[in-house]
């Protein structure tokens, strides 16, 4: 069965770095894009970008733009989402959601990772 | 970027009711839309791709229409399991936008 292990919460204070991870299984990790969607408490879900592993191309939203970097390591399965110089607006929950093969439409998500950012 | 307007906002309903939550775009989309539920402290379910299409194991109680520029989605025969919070998903052009999400209350 599919499966999307995100990595655990993490506390940052204002200006450094985050790398989540995802690690897939239960599928062919090289046909299907992934998707990164962050939530802020109590507000509605934010799309963040994609990558697709069969060879690294990335698409951001533009707000996110040289602060967001998402990538992968095909030996492990797993996908990467980084986010610089945080700020307080980028608390919030952060899910990898892979789509369906040979589409964009999301179909299967991680469990989530909470980063939570304060001095 | 395109904007994504769901209502109403919230829905009372009881067991056993059928309702219907809207999605409008800002431009047409074509049929580029996904509907997804949440429950509080849960990560987001896939019930609908490609405006109409049930996502694998989704119960056939979920139904998704439209193209263009309007979308519903039609939930019957409503169970306790089913309120929740809905949103709906525009694939049509990055930065692909959520609707605000649509509360399901039971009445």
């Amino acid at each position: 069965q599919v499966q999307l292990v995100q990595s655990g919460a993490e506390v940052k204070k204002p200006g450094a770095s985050v790398k989540i991870s995802c690690k897939a299984s239960g599928y062919t990790f090289t046909t299907n894009y992934m998707h990164w969607v962050r939530q802020a408490p109590g507000q509605g879900p934010e799309w963040m970008g994609l990558i697709i592993p069969s060879g690294g191309s990335t698409t951001y939203a533009q707000k996110l733009q040289g602060r967001v970097t998402m990538t992968m390591d095909t030996s492990t399965s797993t996908v990467y989402m980084e986010l610089s110089s945080l700020r307080s607006e980028d608390t919030a929950v952060y899910y990898c959601a892979r789509a369906i093969v040979r589409s964009y439409y999301i179909d299967y998500w991680g469990q989530g990772t909470l980063v939570t950012v304060s001095s | 970027d395109i904007q994504m307007t769901q209502s109403p906002s919230s829905l009372s309903a009881s067991v056993g009711d059928r309702v219907t939550i809207t999605c409008r775009a800002s431009q047409g989309i074509n049929n580029y839309l996904g509907w997804f539920q949440q429950k509080p402290g849960k990560a987001p379910r896939s019930l609908i791709y490609a405006a109409s299409s049930l996502q694998s194991g989704v119960p056939s109680k979920f139904s998704g229409s439209g193209s263009g520029t309007d979308f519903t989605l039609t939930i019957t025969s409503l169970q306790p399991e089913d309120f929740a919070t809905y949103y709906c998903l525009q694939y049509k052009s990055s930065p692909y936008t959520f609707g605000q999400g649509t509360s399901l209350e039971i009445k």
